[in-house]
């Protein structure tokens, strides 16, 4: 109930293609979404978040979709860039400080 | 602005040692939590307090570790004695006020228990 599934484990995507991360929910009561993104030896930080009242939210080149009636929700990142390669979190929150992670995606895009 | 100051950013120490791992939150932030990452697991939630206050401990893995917050400006995570299953990067975060805040991460701690 308390998890957040996460797909897929790694990615490898061509420069300047759409990568596409999925998330899934069994937890009704989550109301935040938020997707974290990791590049190596630092920690996670906040990318773009979205709340269940809308089925999609942009910022620049990162999409977030939300199907609500599916639990499910995922990141879209259009004309991928070599800096983009880092691992990514989707998480899940209920309004409180605790957040619930999914277990993460390595993303790779090739030059 | 500082960010979350995590010391030290790497510890080897040998099985059955003490192990303290120190954090610094971001001045003004109320929240603090505790994660542990592993490729096999993941980030891990272990502890999380609210003005100073432990308020969720169900991620701490035994009795082996403990988590102190003496004042808002800093935690500690203590693993006694290590093992080397312990291995991992340790990582502290705060938050400001506010339901679903932003979590600020400090750079970790990679810690490895010979």
């Amino acid at each position: 109930q308390q998890q957040v599934k996460q797909s897929p484990q790694s990615l490898i995507v061509q420069k300047g293609g759409i990568s596409i991360i999925n998330c899934a929910y069994e937890n009704t009561a989550f109301d935040y979404f938020p997707w974290y993104q990791q590049f190596p030896g630092k920690g996670p930080a906040l990318l773009i978040a979205i709340r269940p009242d809308v089925s999609e939210k942009k910022e620049g080149r990162f999409t977030i979709s939300f199907n609500k009636s599916a639990k499910q929700f995922s990141l879209h990142i259009m004309d991928s860039q070599p800096g983009d390669s880092a691992t990514y979190f989707c998480a899940a929150s209920m309004g409180d400080d605790k957040i619930i992670f999914g277990k993460g995606t390595r993303l790779h895009i090739l030059p | 602005d500082a960010g979350v100051i995590q010391s030290p950013r790497h510890e080897v120490t040998e099985m059955g040692q003490e192990v303290t791992l120190r954090c610094k939150p971001i001045s003004g932030h109320n929240s603090l939590f505790w994660y542990r990452q592993t490729m096999m697991r993941g980030l891990e939630l272990l502890i999380y307090f609210n003005n100073n206050v432990p308020i969720d401990d169900s991620g701490m893995p035994e009795d082996r570790f403990s988590a102190k917050m003496p004042n808002a400006s800093f935690s500690t995570l203590k693993i006694q004695p290590s093992e080397p299953r312990d291995s991992a990067v340790y990582f502290c975060a705060s938050s400001p006020e506010g339901s679903n805040q932003p979590q600020h991460f400090g750079d970790g701690t990679r810690l490895s228990i010979l």
